[in-house]
């Protein structure tokens, strides 16, 4: 059964500063990997998703890793803001195709101290 | 493009009464939605794969009865949770799935 570890839980970073954000999956038979944001009470943005033989993505200043074999992503914001505050979830949908379901982590609470 | 709204966005309703939740992907069709469910300060589980047109799959400890879930065209599913008590306050989350899934707002269910 495919598990979704996020680490930190929490962060709390001054504005100005780069920082990661890891996610790690317990089967490394994935289709692919979305990091999403989330404000409080609100849907989810999608931030980035890597497909499967991919290893990056980059929007602006966001940049995010996949290392399958090893189970692991990452999310870099350089230059972090107060409106970068969130959570941020990683989910991977197991192969099978984009319709098969998310698989969610447990999250980062991100707060960007101005 | 690839919008997906959800109605309403909170509701309050007392306890016994049934809710009815709407997901609409406005400007694509969806074959396949998903139905999400959040508690405060924790991630999102899925409920159930709804596809369009036959009956929806749940996750292992979903009661199918109490949560019932209709897709009955391409841009629309509804989740309907029935005899609703305070355990079933939550916020509800779907997803409409194109290449991807696209992510409604979400719902805010309160049942007092």
């Amino acid at each position: 059964k495919q598990e979704v570890t996020q680490i930190p839980a929490a962060l709390s970073v001054p504005e100005g500063e780069n920082l990661v954000l890891n996610c790690s999956f317990t089967d490394s038979a994935i289709y692919n990997l979305q990091w999403f944001r989330q404000d409080p009470g609100k849907g989810l943005t999608s931030l980035l998703l890597i497909q499967s033989s991919q290893r990056e993505q980059t929007s602006g200043r966001l940049n995010a890793s996949l290392d399958k074999s090893s189970g692991r992503s990452t999310l870099y914001i350089a230059a972090s803001q107060p409106g970068d505050s969130a959570t941020y979830l990683c989910a991977v949908t197991d192969y099978g195709g984009a319709t098969n379901k998310l698989i969610f982590g447990t999250g980062t609470l991100l707060a960007v101290q101005p | 493009g690839a919008v997906v709204s959800q109605h309403p966005s909170r509701v309050i309703c007392k306890s016994g009464t049934s809710v009815k939740i709407e997901c609409r992907s406005l400007d694509f069709q969806a074959t396949t939605m998903f139905w999400y469910r959040q508690f405060p300060k924790q991630s999102l589980m899925l409920m159930a794969t709804s596809n369009e047109g036959s009956k929806a799959t749940y996750e292992q400890g979903v009661e199918k009865d109490k949560f019932l879930i209709n897709h009955a065209s391409l841009t629309l599913s509804t989740l309907t949770v029935t005899s609703a008590h305070p355990e079933d306050s939550s916020f509800y989350i779907c997803s409409a799935a194109r290449y991807e899934q696209y992510f409604g707002p979400g719902t805010r269910l309160t049942v007092t």
